[in-house]
C-alpha cells in the first residue's frame, strides 16, 4: 500500500460531461501530481501542485483544470468529455516535489467515457 | 532534454529463468534513476532507485546499477517468479520547477511456469 488514496476507481460517463477525480497523498508528502495513463501514449505528465499552489504543468488540456487544497488533497477536473479522454489516470505524491523523492502512486481512475 | 529509452516487450519467460530489461537515458544534470513495477489493476510501485553514478538499487532480488558512462540502468533478475509478472516502468528525475520525472514506456514481463 502506497498511502496514496485515489477515489472513485472507475467512472462511466458519456460524452460532454463533467468528472471529478479525487487524490489523497500519503501523510507527510506535500506535492501531488497527476498522470494519464493510456494505452497508446504511455504514462503522460499533466500537472503538479506542491503545498496548494500549482508548480508544473505538463501536457494538460484546457478541458482539464485541477487545484491541491488546504488539506492537500487534489482534485482534477475533467469537463467537457471526449471518447478520447478514456484513460487511466493517476495520483503520485511525494515529499518535497522537487524532483529529489520517489514518486509514490495511488491505484488510478479508470474513466470510461462513452 | 530528458527521456527515458527501455526495451520493448512484450516479453515472456520461464519461471527461474535470468531477467534482463535494459534501460537507457538522456539526461541535463544528475538525474535519479528508478524503476517502478505495475501490476494489474494496481498503480506503479517503487521497486528500486540509484541517486548517483555507480549506486546500485536492489530489491525483491531484482537489481540495477546506475552506469553513468554508458547513461544505462539496466533492471535484472537472476531467477523470476510467475509472481513477477507485471509491467516495468525506467524513469528519471531532476531537479526542476518544470517537469521533473520522466518515464519510459513500459516492458510487460510474463512468466509461465
Amino acid at each position: 500500500d502506497s498511502g496514496v488514496t485515489q477515489t472513485p476507481k472507475h467512472l462511466i460517463t458519456a460524452t460532454g460531461q463533467r468528472v471529478t477525480l479525487r487524490c489523497s497523498p500519503r501523510s507527510g508528502d506535500l506535492s501531488v501530481y497527476w498522470y494519464q495513463q493510456s494505452l497508446d501514449q504511455g504514462l503522460q505528465f499533466l500537472i503538479q501542485y506542491y503545498n496548494g499552489e500549482e508548480r508544473a504543468k505538463g501536457n494538460i488540456l484546457e478541458r482539464f483544470s485541477a487545484q491541491q487544497f488546504p488539506d492537500l488533497h487534489s482534485e482534477l477536473n475533467l469537463s467537457s468529455l471526449e471518447l478520447g479522454d478514456s484513460a487511466l489516470y493517476f495520483c503520485a505524491s511525494s515529499v518535497e516535489g522537487t524532483g529529489n523523492s520517489p514518486l509514490h502512486f495511488g491505484n488510478g481512475t479508470r474513466l470510461t467515457v462513452t | 532534454g530528458n527521456s527515458v529509452t527501455q526495451m520493448e516487450g512484450p516479453v515472456t519467460l520461464s519461471e527461474e529463468a535470468f531477467l534482463t530489461i535494459n534501460c537507457t537515458y538522456t539526461a541535463t544534470g544528475y538525474p535519479s534513476l528508478f524503476w517502478y513495477v505495475q501490476y494489474p489493476g494496481e498503480g506503479l510501485q517503487l521497486l528500486l532507485k540509484a541517486t548517483k553514478a555507480d549506486d546500485k538499487g536492489s530489491n525483491k532480488g531484482f537489481e540495477a546499477t546506475y552506469r553513468k558512462e554508458t547513461t544505462s540502468f539496466h533492471l535484472e533478475k537472476g531467477s523470476v517468479q510467475v509472481s513477477d509478472s507485471a509491467v516495468y516502468f525506467c524513469a528519471l528525475s531532476v531537479v526542476s520547477t518544470g517537469n521533473q520525472f520522466y518515464f519510459g514506456t513500459g516492458t510487460s514481463l510474463t512468466v509461465i511456469p
